[in-house]
């Protein structure tokens, strides 16, 4: 089955750290840059940070160098460090596939998990 | 950061209606824009993709159209399920942007 599972989040105190991990299953998880959307309570959609396959890093502007992407191939798993956590940082974090489409490499999110919630509170 | 601003923030519709939301981009993004649907605590799922290709799975009453900084989602014939919150999303650049959601509820 086609499918992304994200396991980490929790309940965490300002100024700590977390990481947050994505398990890809029924894809060729190494072929496809993969990404982060997050979402706080009740607001939009907020993307985050992408990996390509290559291995190279995009980060939104509000990252502001407290994000780190990463990915293991051979484990299928693309994990997110988030330091320094603030109030703000408290969201649904969404792993999400990339899939390319005209010369465009990032094309379309098409495959979403379910999402793990990170509250960060004292 | 390519801005996109979607109109309306939030309408009201009868099941049978045809609505349209639209999306504008700050700059030229040409068809690298795509619609999410989204209901309360699900993620979101893919619906448009290039601007105006249907994703695998989605009911053809969706359609999208525009290109450059002009762009629309239309649901012909809303179904029940349709009320949700619908958002677009620029793919042209990184950063990657979304607008700020449509939500589409019944009336």
């Amino acid at each position: 089955e086609v499918q992304l599972l994200e396991s980490g989040g929790g309940l965490v105190q300002p100024g700590e750290s977390l990481r947050l991990s994505c398990a890809a299953s029924g894809f060729s998880f190494r072929d496809y840059a993969m990404a982060w959307v997050r979402q706080a309570p009740g607001k939009g959609l907020e993307w985050v940070s992408v990996i390509r396959d290559s291995g190279r890093t995009f980060y939104a502007t509000f990252v502001e160098g407290r994000f780190t992407i990463s990915r293991d191939n051979s484990k299928n798993t693309m994990y997110l460090q988030i330091n320094s956590l603030r109030a703000e940082d408290t969201a649904v974090y969404y792993c999400v596939k990339t899939a390319p489409y005209g010369t465009g490499w990032y094309g379309k999110n098409d495959l979403w998990g379910q999402g793990t919630l990170v509250t960060v509170s004292s | 950061d390519d801005q996109l601003t979607q109109s309306p923030s939030s309408l009201s519709a009868f099941v049978g209606d045809r609505v349209t939301i639209t999306c504008r981009a700050s700059q030229n993004i040409d068809t690298y824009l795509n619609w999410y649907q989204q209901k309360p605590g699900k993620a979101p799922k893919l619906l448009i993709y290039a601007a105006s290709s249907l994703h695998s799975g989605v009911p053809s009453r969706f359609s999208g159209s525009g290109s450059g900084t002009e762009f629309a989602l239309t649901i012909n014939t809303l179904q029940p399920e349709d009320f949700a919150t619908y958002y677009c999303q620029q793919s042209c650049r990184t950063p990657i942007t979304f607008g700020q959601g449509t939500r589409l509820e019944i009336q």
